[in-house]
Parts: C-alpha cells; sequence; structure tokens
C-alpha cells in the first residue's frame, strides 16, 4: 500500500524569504500524481500545485514550485517570497493512475507559521 | 469555479443519535468524497461515490453509511453516532481523474 510522509509537523519563516516543505512517500506504481494542498484556517482545502509522476519538468504555480525527485520518492514544496496569507496547514497527497476510485492517499500535514 | 457546500460549519450531537452531513456540489462532477481529518492523521477516505446510487467504501467506513440519490447530493450517515466520530469531516468532488474540489467543512462533536 501506499504511504505518504511529511516529517516536519511544523514549520516557520519570516515574511519574504523563502520555505522548503517536504514530503516523501513510498509506491511500486510508475505512473501516479502527487498534489499538494493548503488548508488555511477558513478549512477549505485548496490545490496548490500538482505533479504527474511521467512528467521530468518541475511543476510551478507563481510563487509555488515543487522539487519532484521520482528515484527518491521525494516531492517537496518551495514557496518563495512568502507571505502571511500563506500561512496554513500544507497536506501532500498521492494518487495512484491505476487507483479506479480515483483516492487520495494524504500525509499528516504541515503547519507553516509565516513571521511578519 | 467549483462549489462544493456543507450543510453545517458546526454541529453538536449526543450519542446514540442518528446524524446526517450534507454535501451539494454545483458542477454536475461524477466523483464525490467523504473524508474524516483529525490533527496529526491528514485526511482519511470513509467513502466515495462515482454515479448515483453507486458507492465504494474507503478506508475507514466503520460507523457510517452514505447516500446519493442526486448526482449533485452526498450525504453522509453516521447511524449511532460515538465520542469516537468527533472530528472534522470534509466532502469533496470531482469531475473523473481531475483534482478533488472541498467544501468547507463540518466540524462534529459528539457528547
Amino acid at each position: 500500500a501506499q504511504t505518504v510522509t511529511q516529517s516536519q509537523p511544523e514549520m516557520s519563516v519570516q515574511e519574504a524569504e523563502t520555505v522548503t516543505l517536504s514530503c516523501t512517500y513510498d509506491t511500486s506504481e510508475s505512473d501516479y500524481y502527487l498534489f499538494w494542498y493548503k488548508q488555511p484556517p477558513s478549512r477549505q482545502m485548496i490545490l496548490v500545485i500538482r505533479q504527474e509522476a511521467y512528467k521530468q519538468q518541475n511543476a510551478t504555480e507563481n510563487r509555488f514550485s515543487v522539487n519532484f525527485q521520482k528515484a527518491a520518492k521525494s516531492f517537496s514544496l518551495k514557496i518563495s517570497d512568502s507571505q502571511l496569507g500563506d500561512a496554513a496547514m500544507y497536506f501532500c497527497a498521492y494518487r495512484s493512475e491505476f487507483n479506479s476510485n480515483y483516492q487520495l492517499i494524504w500525509g499528516a500535514g504541515t503547519k507553516l507559521i509565516i513571521k511578519p | 469555479d467549483v462549489k462544493v457546500t456543507q450543510s453545517s460549519r458546526y454541529l453538536v450531537k449526543r450519542t446514540g443519535e442518528k446524524v446526517f452531513l450534507e454535501c451539494v456540489q454545483d458542477m454536475d462532477h461524477e466523483n464525490m468524497f467523504w473524508y474524516r481529518q483529525d490533527p496529526g492523521l491528514g485526511l482519511r477516505l470513509i467513502y466515495f461515490s462515482y454515479d448515483v446510487k453507486m458507492k465504494e467504501k474507503g478506508d475507514i467506513p466503520e460507523g457510517y453509511s452514505v447516500s446519493r440519490e442526486k448526482k449533485e447530493r452526498f450525504s453522509l450517515i453516521l447511524e449511532s453516532a460515538s465520542t469516537n466520530q468527533t472530528s472534522m469531516y470534509l466532502c469533496a468532488s470531482s469531475q473523473l481523474n481531475q483534482p478533488q474540489h472541498f467544501g468547507d467543512g463540518t466540524r462534529l462533536s459528539i457528547l
């Protein structure tokens, strides 16, 4: 069975600085998707970025980018120019290409604190 | 924009009560999901539905049931609520293999 591990329960960063959140996963599959979701205090889970395993190029979305290392099974999220609005829980998630129920496997989350 | 609406943000019920959590999506999505979120455990899938009246068990279905009579509505039912079902419940929907969109969550307390 696949597992997702986020080893940092909490991270803090100074506003305008860069922070990297770690995620590792375990799978024997070659085709899958990886996601980072953000959950602010308002509680709605929001998709930040996604990566298809077959793509070598790292995904980017404005200030958010990932470092996808398929061989190492690592999928870290880099947030550049951190803003107060980035404060949230961040969850890493995995989805198999072959799972017919589209189930996401979730990490435990990392709480990101932005210091003004 | 996709809108997933959960009927209550906060709910307090008593042990043994039958509890209904409602979720409605407005984008004609095929798939709908119910998750339970607990600190340090991330999200765990309770049930999944891929069509009207179709459902599949997730990782932790015990003590729960679901109903999907219409495509836009997916209900989670706690047949006889217990204190260990106190948690945050999140509903999500998606179109086939596209990313899931989430509601605001229901924080349920069972006394």
